[in-house]
């Protein structure tokens, strides 16, 4: 399975610190994408990065990906409290269908 | 960006009663949707991918019989419980890829919460 794992699986911050979550998966991927989804709602698209980059930044985000620990992990710096919702790593392989970890529930208490 | 709805959003119904939902990608057409479930604080679970104009495939330990998938259009692929439970009670999400995109860019719906009493 290329299921993601994350951890932890539950962080809480004050506003303005930075979160960070991981991700670690167990077979070759051709990419891994980043989701937030708030409670009950749907799935929003943060950020994909491909098996031969290392890093992407987005606004307050960012991604690292190392290949060979099989690892990824997301920072948000300077956080807020509408930064709060579950934030789930996907991993695809040859047939580009997204396999989800179980996610990381992020509070920010303002 | 790429929108997708999903109808209803919320549906409650008796055990032994069927429920369709659906999802429609607004601004594209998509070939090729996914039906994901999930519960409480768990995953997303794949469960088929919905290929306009052919069958579904569903994964492993998806009872294909039990959750009817039509894809007949470009833009709508519909997910249809029969003969729900209470362990079908779950969170109902589909998503879609669009042709011509980053074929590793999917698009979400914002998902059907399912309760069956």
């Amino acid at each position: 399975s290329q299921q993601g794992e994350e951890d932890p699986q539950a962080l809480s911050i004050q506003e303005g610190e930075n979160a960070t979550m991981n991700c670690s998966y167990k077979t070759s991927i051709n990419n891994l994408q980043w989701y937030r989804q708030n409670s009950g709602r749907g799935l929003v698209h943060l950020i994909l990065i491909r098996s031969n980059e290392r890093e992407k930044h987005s606004g307050r985000l960012r991604v690292t990906l190392d290949t060979s620990k099989k690892s990824s992990s997301l920072l948000i710096t300077a956080s807020r409290a509408a930064d709060t919702a579950s934030y789930f790593c996907a991993t695809s392989g040859g047939s580009y269908i997204p396999t989800f970890g179980r996610g990381t529930s992020l509070i920010v208490h303002p | 960006g790429a929108v997708v709805s999903q109808h209803p959003s919320r549906v409650i119904c008796k055990s032994g009663t069927s429920v369709k939902i659906e999802c429609r990608s607004l601004d594209f057409q998509a070939t090729t949707m996914f039906w994901y479930r999930q519960f409480p604080k768990k995953s997303l679970m794949l469960m088929a991918t919905s290929n306009e104009g052919s069958k579904a495939t569903y994964e492993q330990g998806v009872e294909k019989d039990k959750f009817l998938i039509n894809h007949a259009s470009l833009t709508l692929s519909t997910l249809t419980v029969t003969s729900a439970h209470p362990e079908d009670s779950s969170f109902y999400i589909c998503s879609a890829r669009r042709p011509g995109g980053p074929t590793d860019t999917q698009y979400f719906g914002p998902g059907t919460r399912l309760t069956v009493l």
